[in-house]
């Protein structure tokens, strides 16, 4: 079947500008992550949606990001006014159900650069 | 503070030859360590798990060691192969918190197994 989709796949925007990440999770999971990974690190935790209960947003790096999940299911994770330091892979992940146990699934990554 | 550390940051191994990753926590409250394999242009997918109650679990030529005293765990590739040749990730979890579900994961080994 099919797995978490990402959109775009590499992002270049100049500083100061906005971006959109897109992220399909697989059908009828109900959680929901994002992450960063910079180069030579490891994958840095940014928010988590699971069903209609809020989202843990205590891993987003300043009030420039942002992440939605429109109707249970597609996701967007938006950065304002990019800067250099947001260049990096950012990854969602989906999984059937909360819980540390539950497999986590990962889409290949939208890749931005910030010029 | 880094609560999970993973060396050696990249490990070069014959085929054939033992592939051998380390990594350790600090924080005595996790109890789930996964390990996530990554290839290039790829997001990464879970390879094997384990919990503290065990010391050691194998899944083919994968296996995990847990030293819960020493707070170590690592990732035993046995007859390693140059399709092994990825990023591995390991992580750690606190089942039993509300934020059960996030992972800390350690800055990743970029593993090469030369044919």
């Amino acid at each position: 079947g099919a797995g978490v989709s990402q959109s775009p796949r590499y992002k270049v925007a100049k500083r100061g500008q906005d971006v959109a990440l897109r992220c399909d999770p697989i059908s009828g999971h109900t959680a929901l992550y994002w992450y960063r990974q910079s180069l030579g690190q490891g994958l840095e935790f940014l928010i988590y949606f699971q069903g209609n209960s809020a989202p843990d947003k205590s891993g987003l790096p300043s009030d420039r990001f942002s992440a939605e999940r429109t109707g249970g299911s597609v996701s967007t994770l938006t950065i304002q006014r990019t800067q250099q330091e947001d260049s990096a892979v950012y990854l969602c992940a989906s999984s059937a159900r909360a819980g540390g146990l539950e497999t986590q699934y990962f889409g290949p990554g939208t890749r931005l650069l910030v010029l | 503070q880094q609560q999970v550390k993973q060396s050696p940051q990249s490990l070069i191994v014959q085929k054939g030859g033992i592939s051998i990753i380390n990594c350790a926590y600090e924080n005595t409250a996790f109890d789930y360590f996964p390990w996530y394999q990554q290839f290039p242009g790829k997001g990464p997918a879970l390879l094997i798990a384990i919990r503290p109650d065990v010391s050691e679990k194998k899944e083919g030529r994968f296996t995990i060691s847990f030293n819960k005293s020493a707070k170590q765990f690592s990732l035993h590739i046995m007859d390693s192969q140059p399709g092994d040749s990825a990023t591995y990730f390991c992580a750690a979890s606190y089942l039993g918190g509300g934020s059960n579900y996030k992972l800390t994961f350690g800055k990743g080994t970029l593993l090469t197994v030369n044919p």
